[in-house]
């Protein structure tokens, strides 16, 4: 089975901090793919970033970037200089092959979220 | 382009009533997801449709259906319904089934059960 986790329930910092938002997944699959999505006040999830289980290189958008390691299992995601429009719930998510299986869920597997708070 | 479209956006429901939520994707999108997020056990996989069938369904009781029409919109239904059912149905769909492709999440449908 899938699992991913976000152990930061909540974070709140001062408005130009940099802040990390942490991701640990488990799978047994060797072929996956990792998601970061936004949820801002008005409730739409908005996509960020995919990754695949094959490429370990880092990625920078702007203030936002994102570490993938393998060897931890881990995909987290840090915001360079903070913003109040930053501030909303953060999910990570999993996404494994399991078509047609009736197994395994071939709908994302979402860790609980990071409820992320910026400050002015 | 227009996004995914949810409606209604609030249904109020009493227990043991049948609730149906709608669901609209991007155009020439193929496949489609259903979402619960009910307090404290955050997003949890519902339903998948894909060319009018389903494929694959989470960890949820039978009372929990749905279909996709041919125009690929598709309809959650939830059956005799209990005050737990309360949460927020995220529709989301993705250009068919590839593992990388990301879902796009329209707004979604708040039910409230009394």
């Amino acid at each position: 089975a899938q699992k991913v986790t976000q152990a930061q329930t909540e974070i709140s910092v001062v408005e130009k901090e940099d802040v990390t938002l942490d991701c640990v997944y488990e799978t047994r699959d060797t072929t996956y793919y990792l998601f970061w999505y936004k949820q801002p006040p008005s409730g739409e999830l908005v996509f960020l970033i995919r990754r695949n289980s094959f490429d370990e290189q880092n990625e920078i958008s702007g203030r936002y970037s994102w570490n993938f390691q393998k060897s931890t299992s881990s995909f987290n995601f840090t915001i360079t200089a903070s913003q109040v429009v930053d501030s909303a719930v953060y999910f990570c998510a999993l996404s494994v092959s399991g078509r047609g299986s009736g197994g395994g869920a071939d709908g994302l597997t979402f860790g609980k979220g990071t409820h992320l708070i910026i400050q002015p | 382009e227009a996004g995914v479209t949810q409606s209604p956006t609030h249904l109020i429901k009493t227990r043991g009533q049948q609730a149906t939520l709608r669901c609209s994707p991007i155009s020439g999108h193929t496949s489609v997801y259903w979402y619960q997020q009910a307090l404290g056990l955050g997003l949890q996989f519902l339903l998948w449709y894909d060319e009018g069938e389903e494929r694959n369904r989470g960890n949820f009781p039978p009372r929990f259906s749905g279909r996709q029409f041919p125009n690929y919109s598709s309809e959650l239904n939830v059956n005799a319904l209990e005050l737990e059912d309360s949460a927020l149905y995220l529709c989301a769909s993705s250009l068919g089934y590839s593992l990388g492709n990301e879902q796009f999440f329209g707004p979604g449908t708040r039910l409230t059960v009394l």
